[in-house]
């Protein structure tokens, strides 16, 4: 099946720096990947929808100027955590569809990277 | 209120117990339903979809009615191995892939 590589899968940094973390599709293509972030105990909640070629779409309340995406290729998306602050530890999950696929089909998930900032 | 709501659980039930799970959407809208299933510190994994006619998969079963917004998932004869949450999942319309997922509802099976 469909397989979604999400790296690095933890990272601690400390506060200030930033952050890359990747998403790639290993066997299909994607226009589109989507990020989540999850909190302990809460349920995931989407930051952004990343278009390849073009700028991301973010949700309410995300800062576009603090969470960079960047889908240059139909297999890559990439989200840069900039200045780090305690306050963004969280699960970090990339999700995306097979552009051969319709529209209403299951997305499939990378395995999450788990961030930490000290 | 929120757009998809789960009774956080946690759900305690013996092994080979029947166990129900219940979720309400708010968005009229929605078109596409789904059932992940998420361990302790790892992605959602998709462990099924939800039709209007209500599907079957093993020991599985889910159930949508579009009427009153409402999805479900039964769970006959579980296994310690289900021990999970149960992520409710609702596609809004169109094609623009956007889940919008529930708290979830903690299962733990014991022996």
């Amino acid at each position: 099946g469909a397989v979604v590589s999400q790296h690095p899968s933890r990272v601690i940094c400390k506060s200030g720096t930033s952050v890359k973390i990747e998403c790639r599709s290993l066997d299909f293509q994607a226009t589109t990947m989507f990020w989540y972030r999850q909190f302990p105990k809460q349920s995931l909640m989407l930051m952004a929808t990343s278009n390849e070629g073009s700028k991301a779409t973010y949700e309410q309340g995300v800062e576009k100027d603090k969470f960079l995406i960047n889908h240059a290729s139909l297999t890559l998306s990439t989200l840069t955590v900039t200045s780090a602050h305690p306050e963004d530890s969280s699960f970090y999950i990339c999700s995306a569809r097979d552009y051969g696929q319709a529209g209403n089909s299951p997305l499939h998930f990378g395995n999450g990277t788990r961030l930490t900032v000290t | 209120r929120k757009e998809v709501e789960q009774d956080p659980g946690p759900f305690n039930v013996p092994e080979g117990a029947t166990v129900a799970f219940n979720c309400t959407y708010s968005n009229s809208a929605s078109q596409s339903f789904f059932w992940y299933r998420q361990d302790c510190r790892k992605e959602p994994k998709l462990l099924m979809s939800v039709y209007s006619s209500g599907n079957e998969d093993g020991r599985f079963t889910a159930q949508l009615n579009r009427a009153s917004q409402y999805i479900s998932l039964l769970i006959r004869d579980s296994k310690l191995s289900d021990s999970a949450t149960y992520l409710c999942v609702v596609s809004l319309s169109g094609n623009t892939g956007k889940l919008i997922f529930g708290q979830g509802t903690t299962l733990q099976v014991k022996p």
